[in-house]
């Protein structure tokens, strides 16, 4: 079983659509990150998380929600998708003196 | 604004030679990190240097970190053709907790 677990891998979705991407991990790690990724702009942080009670904006956190359900679980939402948020979406753990461990991302076209 | 920012942006080189990726950041840090991404695929770690180093080593890869440049390089020796991916280095701050910044990443690609 992977370590981070992205579901779902593809989605489309219409405009204007709520949609949740979720993600688990079984590495342990206290730490939890959403990232975007674009052509050609690398990784964007969304919101990360150091623990279950808290919860951090990033650089590019308008129009995105996340929950952290358990120390295992982050979710990202995006309560009424646009066609620019139309993007590569990863999760990431760490622990506080380790590397980042990467989900395979989901792929997230909005119609 | 990136952290780290890698240069160059692509690079394209025989097999057999070696490759060498920069990374420079703005602000001061724990650690930094180097990370391989095969096309549409998951980040994976590669090595990692603290604040405290200069240089580290791992298989056929190489890394140096020059804090007083806030620098550092990726070094790899003896290109493959499975080495053809995406670069990126990140950094983690010392202030508050520890959160990981990308760059935009060096397109390395190696002709058989």
């Amino acid at each position: 079983d992977a370590d981070v677990t992205q579901t779902p891998r593809n989605r489309i979705t219409k405009t204007g659509k709520r949609i949740m991407l979720e993600c688990s991990q079984t590495k342990g790690h206290d730490r939890m990150y959403w990232y975007r990724q674009d052509p050609g702009l690398g990784l964007r942080l969304i919101y990360y998380s150091f623990d279950v009670k808290d919860i951090n904006k990033g650089e590019i956190s308008d129009g995105y929600s996340v929950s952290r359900q358990a120390q295992a679980k982050f979710s990202l939402s995006l309560e009424s998708a646009i066609p620019n948020q139309t993007a590569l979406y990863f999760c990431a753990t760490s622990d506080q003196t380790e590397p980042a461990f990467f989900g395979q991302g989901t792929r997230l076209t909005v119609v | 604004s990136q952290q780290g920012e890698e240069d160059p942006q692509a690079l394209s080189i025989q097999e057999g030679e070696n490759a060498t990726m920069n990374c420079s950041y703005k602000t001061s840090i724990n650690n930094l990190q180097w990370y391989r991404q095969n096309s549409g695929r998951g980040l994976v770690h590669l090595i990692l240097i603290r604040s405290n180093e200069r240089e580290k080593h791992s298989g056929r890869l190489r890394v140096t970190l020059d804090t007083s440049k806030k620098s550092s390089s990726l070094l790899i020796t003896a290109s493959r053709a499975a080495d053809t991916a995406s670069y990126f280095c990140a950094t983690g701050t010392i202030q508050g907790a520890q959160k990981l910044v990308f760059g935009q990443g060096t397109r390395l690609t190696i002709n058989p």
